[in-house]
């Protein structure tokens, strides 16, 4: 595998499940992020990791929780959604923290029923 | 308030004629300047990046972007479009010293053939 992946692709749960997205970079940066994609809005920066340490936390509701292991994965654990956290999430990485190019995952498409 | 603006949300262009997207940003800091590209279903592809030097910069699939610093602008350019260029192009902004991005909206480009 190359560049960032991220599983699963497509997601449909429900509002009272329990469910956890999976990103792993394989680019050896120091750096992760996840954003939330929704239509017609600007992509929105929910949280960043650095070394493993959050470094930032978007005011983003309790119902997101994210886990960062070690400097290659990133994970989104999801519970008690609400219908308008269906999206796209993204998750990236740079090498460093910074305002540097970041390298994207190709999302995971999450439908809340 | 430091925003991105892109004012066109939806552009179409005939393959092989020429492509300009636009962006203009209001931002306190010397800028650093990207151009990103997403395909149906994917994530985000760096095209390009401005930091500093040569205001006009090079980057993938033949596009490249000016920045204008007395019109807060950083517009991005193909000579020639191809009928895979068909995407949605995302100008984002940073600045030394913060780790964050701000998105504009986006443009989305159709191509037709």
């Amino acid at each position: 595998e190359t560049g960032v992946t991220q599983t699963p692709r497509h997601l449909v749960m429900g509002m009272t499940n329990k469910k956890s997205l999976k990103c792993e970079q394989h680019l050896g940066h120091n750096a992760m992020y996840w954003y939330k994609q929704s239509a017609k809005k600007p992509l929105e920066l929910m949280f960043v990791y650095s070394l493993e340490e959050r470094v930032e936390n978007n005011s983003v509701p309790s119902r997101f929780s994210p886990e960062c292991p070690n400097s290659s994965h990133l994970f989104l654990h999801l519970h008690t959604l609400q219908p308008e956290d269906s999206a796209l999430y993204l998750c990236a990485s740079s090498q460093v923290l910074g305002p540097r190019e970041q390298y994207f995952g190709p999302g995971t498409r999450l439908t809340v029923t | 308030a430091q925003s991105v603006t892109q004012p066109d949300i939806h552009i179409t262009v005939s393959e092989g004629a020429s492509l300009e997207l636009r962006c203009n940003y209001s931002y306190g800091a010397t800028p650093y300047l990207f151009w990103y590209v997403q395909s149906p279903g994917q994530g985000l592809q760096l095209l390009l990046k401005y930091f500093s030097g040569d205001t006009l910069v090079q980057g993938i699939k033949g596009f490249e972007a000016e920045f204008k610093r007395s019109q807060s602008s950083f517009n991005l350019r193909k000579p020639s479009v191809h009928w895979s260029d068909a995407a949605e192009y995302f100008c984002a902004v940073g600045a030394s010293g913060t780790y964050k991005y701000i998105f504009g909206t986006g443009t989305r480009l159709k191509v037709l053939a």
